[in-house]
């Protein structure tokens, strides 16, 4: 059973526009989030995370939006550059030292 | 700089054949995690550690085994090499005690089981 969903397995976005990659997880014990950014041949590295508390955290062109009740997050990248192509997984954890769950990962690309 | 590093960065091996694949970090960190990444299937989590000594199975555990001699390292072993372990394999690690903490992931070792 997939604790965390990514239903969309791509996504296409023109340069300069939003890309909006989203999230649903079942278990309503999480309460720690992150999106991690996956280039090929390489290891994914951290881009942003969220805790339950809040409801929108922010990065420079990143932001993550958590909707509690509808179990549901989302990235927000605005605007989207040829950089950002790549896949993007969602994660999430709860407090307590327990492992992160991993999303199946959104491919994003970015056309210029 | 800390970081953490994966070795063999390739590796080529044969069904039955034991392998074992190396990873380093440097940060300090209690905890580090062994992950598989496949296609259609993302990142499935197979051992992790909560420090020397402490292993615990994951999600994928079958066929593999890992051990914590020390903080830095927790080498990763495939007991009998299976076709069905061709895959990308991801160390990472993350402090303790903080509950919400972000992992760090290596670079990756892609193995292929002839």
């Amino acid at each position: 059973d997939q604790q965390v969903k990514q239903n969309s397995p791509s996504l296409s976005v023109q340069e300069g526009r939003i890309s909006i990659l989203n999230c649903d997880y079942t278990n309503s014990m999480f309460d720690y989030f992150l999106w991690y950014k996956k280039y090929p041949a390489e290891g994914p590295t951290f881009l942003i995370s969220i805790s339950s508390i809040k409801d929108k955290n922010e990065d420079g062109r990143f932001t993550v939006f958590l909707n509690k009740s509808a179990k549901h997050l989302s990235l927000h990248i605005v605007p989207s550059q040829p950089g950002d192509s790549a896949v993007y997984f969602c994660a999430a954890s709860n407090s307590g030292n327990t492992p992160l769950v991993f999303g199946k990962g959104t491919r994003l690309s970015v056309i210029a | 700089d800390a970081e953490i590093t994966q070795s063999p960065r390739h590796k080529i091996t044969e069904t039955g054949r034991q392998v074992t694949l190396a990873c380093h970090q440097t940060w300090n960190h209690n905890n580090m995690f062994w992950y598989r990444q496949d296609l259609g299937h993302g990142l499935r989590l197979i051992h992790y550690s909560y420090g020397v000594q402490d292993t615990n199975k994951g999600e994928v555990s079958d066929g593999y085994s890992v051990s914590r001699s020390n903080t830095e390292d927790l080498p990763l072993t495939l007991e009998s090499a299976a076709s069905s372990q061709t895959s990308v394999y991801f160390c990472a690690s993350s402090e303790s005690g903080m509950g919400q903490e972000t992992q760090y992931f290596g670079p990756g070792t892609r193995l292929l089981v002839l």
